[in-house]
């Protein structure tokens, strides 16, 4: 069964600074990885999908990155802004393309 | 935009009530999900459809049934609630065979049962 984690749980960072967010997966046979923005009481929103063949995707300051032999995924946030606090979730899909296996996510603060 | 719509937004029920969660989306996508979320166990995946008039289990499936008649429509039926069942639920849907695709998902319901 896979399973997916993510460390830190939660990260305090002042605004401006460079961070890296890691996801860890179990099984390496997977069809793809997503990584997901969820603000406070709202619903996931898509930020970056890697396919299990690329190593990595990026979208403005965010950058992902996926080694599938490893079982690691980094989210790459460069310059913080405070408008980036929230939780941060990732979830690897199976080679059957049906299910998706979450992480517990990380939850973001980023101080002015 | 309507995207991925979900009802009611909050729902308190008692032990052994039933209710259905309603989803919608209006994106024609042929995938529709649902999870539901609750503290340190990250999403967890209940039912999943790859189109109309199919349905299949997820990771989490007793308690909860689910039909898929038209293409929108996606609801998840609690027959007799249980405490255990208290939890936010998230609808999330794709395009169909698209295991390239990003899901989307719904702004979710959270559900107490007393």
């Amino acid at each position: 069964k896979q399973e997916v984690t993510q460390i830190p749980a939660a990260l305090s960072v002042p605004e401006g600074e460079n961070l890296v967010l890691n996801c860890s997966f179990t099984d390496s046979a997977i069809y793809n990885l997503q990584w997901f923005r969820q603000d406070p009481g709202k619903g996931l929103t898509s930020l970056l999908l890697i396919q299990s063949s690329q190593r990595e995707q990026t979208s403005g300051r965010l950058n992902a990155s996926l080694d599938k032999s490893s079982g690691r995924s980094t989210l790459y946030i460069a310059a913080s802004q405070p408008g980036d606090s929230a939780t941060y979730l990732c979830a690897v899909k199976d080679n059957a393309g049906n299910m998706l296996t979450f992480g517990g996510g990380t939850r973001l603060m980023v101080k002015p | 935009n309507a995207g991925v719509t979900q009802t009611p937004k909050f729902q308190v029920l008692k032990t052994g009530q039933s209710m259905t969660l309603q989803c919608a989306q209006d994106m024609n996508h042929e995938y529709m999900s649902w999870y539901r979320q609750d503290p340190g166990m990250g999403l967890r995946l209940i039912h999943y459809s790859v189109g109309a008039g199919i349905t299949d289990q997820g990771e989490v499936p007793n308690g909860y049934n689910v039909s898929r008649s038209t293409t929108e429509d996606f609801p998840l039926r609690l027959l007799s609630a249980a405490p255990s069942q208290t939890s936010v639920y998230f609808c999330a849907s794709s395009r169909a065979g698209a295991k390239h695709r990003e899901l989307f998902f719904g702004e979710g319901s959270r559900l107490t049962v007393l």
